[in-house]
């Protein structure tokens, strides 16, 4: 119940396409789920969050779907741009910053020119 | 804030030896956590401290590793003795309403 299960394992796009990571989680005690970008070299970023409030949060080029009955959500990146290649890691926690976070096992995304 | 600090960012050392990396966490920040990543088993948590006590440490691997946090500025993961399999990048991350996390230690046990 602590997993969360991240898809694509590896993910090719075209520079000006769309690239979408999907993750899913078992334990509706979950209610923040953030999406971290990690370039190499670098440690885990944070890129953008949502809570089970709403179903969809934009942050310029970056969307976060999410579908609490189908306890799935997913990062779509548009436009997406060869600066965008790096490794996706979605997350999970409990409610209140003292939770741990649940890493999905990342998506490494290469954006062609 | 300067964000999460990790010292050193990488540490070359033979095995057997012990090894101490160490992490500030972001002032304000209550809860603070270790993980470690590799090529095989992505980022693992191996430990986490919320207001300075340790909450859950199921992750740490072995009794060679140990970890403490003293007060609410400073945090080490000791590895004690370390060995070629410890060779990983280790992670430290605060987190208040978000988690941040540091730029990381890349460990090489020889």
């Amino acid at each position: 119940q602590q997993q969360v299960k991240q898809s694509p394992q590896s993910l090719i796009v075209q520079k000006g396409g769309i690239s979408i990571i999907n993750c899913a989680y078992e334990n509706t005690a979950f209610d923040y789920f953030p999406w971290y970008q990690q370039f190499p070299g670098k440690g885990p970023a944070l890129l953008i969050a949502i809570r089970p409030d709403v179903s969809e949060k934009k942050e310029g080029r970056f969307t976060i779907s999410f579908n609490k009955s189908a306890k799935q959500f997913s990062l779509h990146i548009m436009d997406s741009q060869p600066g965008d290649s790096a490794t996706y890691f979605c997350a999970a926690s409990k409610a209140g910053g003292y939770n741990k976070l649940i890493f999905g096992a990342g998506t490494r995304l290469a954006v062609h020119p | 804030d300067a964000g999460v600090i990790q010292s050193p960012r990488h540490e070359v050392t033979e095995m057997g030896q012990e090894v101490t990396l160490r992490c500030k966490p972001i002032s304000g920040h209550n809860s603070l956590f270790w993980y470690r990543q590799t090529m095989m088993r992505g980022l693992e948590l191996l430990i986490y401290f919320n207001n300075n006590v340790p909450i859950d440490d199921s992750g740490m691997p072995e009794d060679r590793f140990s970890a403490k946090m003293p007060n609410a500025s400073f945090s080490t993961l000791k590895i004690q003795p370390s060995e070629p399999r410890d060779s990983a990048v280790y992670f430290c991350a605060s987190r208040g309403a978000e988690a941040f996390f540091g730029q990381g230690t890349r460990l090489t046990v020889v």
